[in-house]
């Protein structure tokens, strides 16, 4: 089983709406990802937060914001989306910093907007 | 910058025949780790093996063994005896040690294992 738990597992969202995905992960990781996966394509890396600060923005619209509360949550806030934001958004964890620590990645969730 | 290619888009087998997965990168750095994430239908990304630049060990665990070949910059991934729960997307990635952890990832190469 997998240790970063993400939620909700499926999100159906208007255009107009504002939801959140929930990441939590119980490895005493200090360093945790979003990812976008579009069909048929491998994850695209959105945000890196380390130590609980934002590391990484890979230019990604204002209508996501990423919150990490505290070095085993974190969120990504959904506002005003587009249908073309569609896709699974992959959270995931690992110790931080280079080395080539490996990166675990929870189920995702899978987004829909409508 | 990193690049790792995954020429096969799909692969498609019969249970118990044996199929590799090819994988090859290109980095200017000599120091890096490659990875093998298995990715099933319902969308984890499953971790599989890391291996580091220094080590080019030939890795086996069970079913699985791994090649690592500096001189021709490939990383393959063979799969013995397939069943069909080995169906999934398999994704090969490369991460440098400097900076923070990211993955590099090839486009995947889907494996369908019918019975």
């Amino acid at each position: 089983d997998t240790e970063v738990t993400q939620t909700p597992k499926h999100l159906v969202m208007g255009m107009t709406n504002k939801k959140s995905l929930k990441c939590e992960q119980h490895m005493g990781h200090r360093a945790m990802y979003w990812y976008k996966q579009k069909a048929k394509k491998p994850p695209e890396l959105m945000f890196v937060y380390s130590y609980e600060k934002l590391s990484i923005n890979e230019s990604v619209p204002s209508r996501f914001s990423p919150e990490c509360p505290n070095s085993s949550l974190l969120n990504l806030h959904l506002h005003a989306l587009q249908p073309e934001d569609s896709a699974l958004y992959l959270c995931a964890s690992s110790q931080p910093g280079g080395s080539g620590n490996t990166i675990y990645f929870g189920e995702g969730s899978w987004l829909t907007v409508v | 910058a990193q690049k790792v290619t995954q020429a096969q888009t799909e692969i498609s087998v019969v249970e118990k025949e044996d199929v590799t997965l090819d994988c090859v990168y290109e980095t200017r750095d000599t120091t890096y780790y490659l990875f093998w994430y298995k990715q099933p239908p319902s969308g984890e990304l499953v971790f599989l093996i890391r291996r580091n630049s220094f080590d080019e060990q030939n890795e086996i665990s069970g079913r699985y063994s791994w090649n690592f070949q500096k001189s021709t910059s490939s990383f393959n991934f063979t799969i013995t005896a397939s069943q069909v729960v080995d169906s999934a997307v398999y994704f090969c990635a490369l991460t440098l040690i400097s900076g923070y952890s990211t993955l590099t990832f090839g486009k995947g190469t889907m494996l369908l294992v019918s019975p």
